[in-house]
């Protein structure tokens, strides 16, 4: 089936530790990724997408295909970043399809 | 224009009552994205339109469920007949059609069915 896992739902970190949440594909052909995020009490939006190759806030996240991994990284965690995120994948302007999400926590 | 609006954004509902959600995307936007979102899960999708054509449906939409763009602009989504089981947040996102992917999302209808 074609999915996306994110296996940890909570991930605590400390403020200036790296950071990484984890997320794996499994599909046949070249989806679209994504990881997308929400604040408290705020809206889903868009961090980023591997087509863009940039960094959003400090992020960054590569495709390898050859593990079927698009892990989203930050080298020093700040408060701001806790979130709940997901990663999605899509082919074409079509629907997402969305991991389940890691609430991720920075400890001050 | 400030985003992607949905109203209302709480509805409580007893068992067996239809409702109506509506969505209002960003003005040039013409692919409009129905989502459903329970606790612990990420968003699900549920359908979605290009214009005023609904392209694609899940399986997750049974009968109760359906979903109208009907000039290309707001979305309805009517439940029928609702079920505890449709207790959720539905999420609504719209995006300009081509090689732009992005999709904005609306802020939500949390629906609670007793």
């Amino acid at each position: 089936a074609q999915r996306v896992t994110q296996p940890e739902k909570l991930l605590s970190v400390f403020k200036g530790a790296p950071v990484e949440l984890k997320c794996n594909y499994s599909y046949s052909g070249s989806p679209e990724l994504f990881w997308y995020v929400q604040y408290s009490r705020q809206r889903l939006q868009l961090l980023l997408r591997h087509i863009s190759r940039e960094s959003i806030k400090g992020f960054t996240a590569d495709l390898n295909k050859g593990e079927t991994s698009f892990h989203l990284k930050k080298p020093f965690a700040q408060e701001e970043d806790s979130a709940m995120y997901y990663c999605a994948w899509s082919f074409g302007n079509e629907k997402l399809t969305f991991g389940t999400g890691t609430r991720l926590t920075i400890i001050p | 224009d400030t985003g992607v609006s949905q109203d209302p954004r709480h509805k409580i509902t007893k068992r067996g009552q239809n409702v109506t959600f509506r969505c209002d995307p960003i003005s040039e936007h013409n692919r409009l994205y129905w989502y459903r979102q329970t606790l612990g899960q990420g968003p699900e999708f549920l359908t979605y339109f290009q214009n005023e054509a609904q392209l694609e449906k899940s399986r997750l939409l049974s009968d109760r469920f359906s979903a109208e763009r009907p000039k290309g602009s707001f979305s309805t989504l009517e439940i029928q007949r609702t079920e505890q089981g449709d207790s959720a947040m539905y999420l609504c996102a719209s995006s300009l059609g081509g090689y732009t992917y992005e999709q904005y999302f609306g802020p939500g209808t949390r629906l609670t069915v007793t």
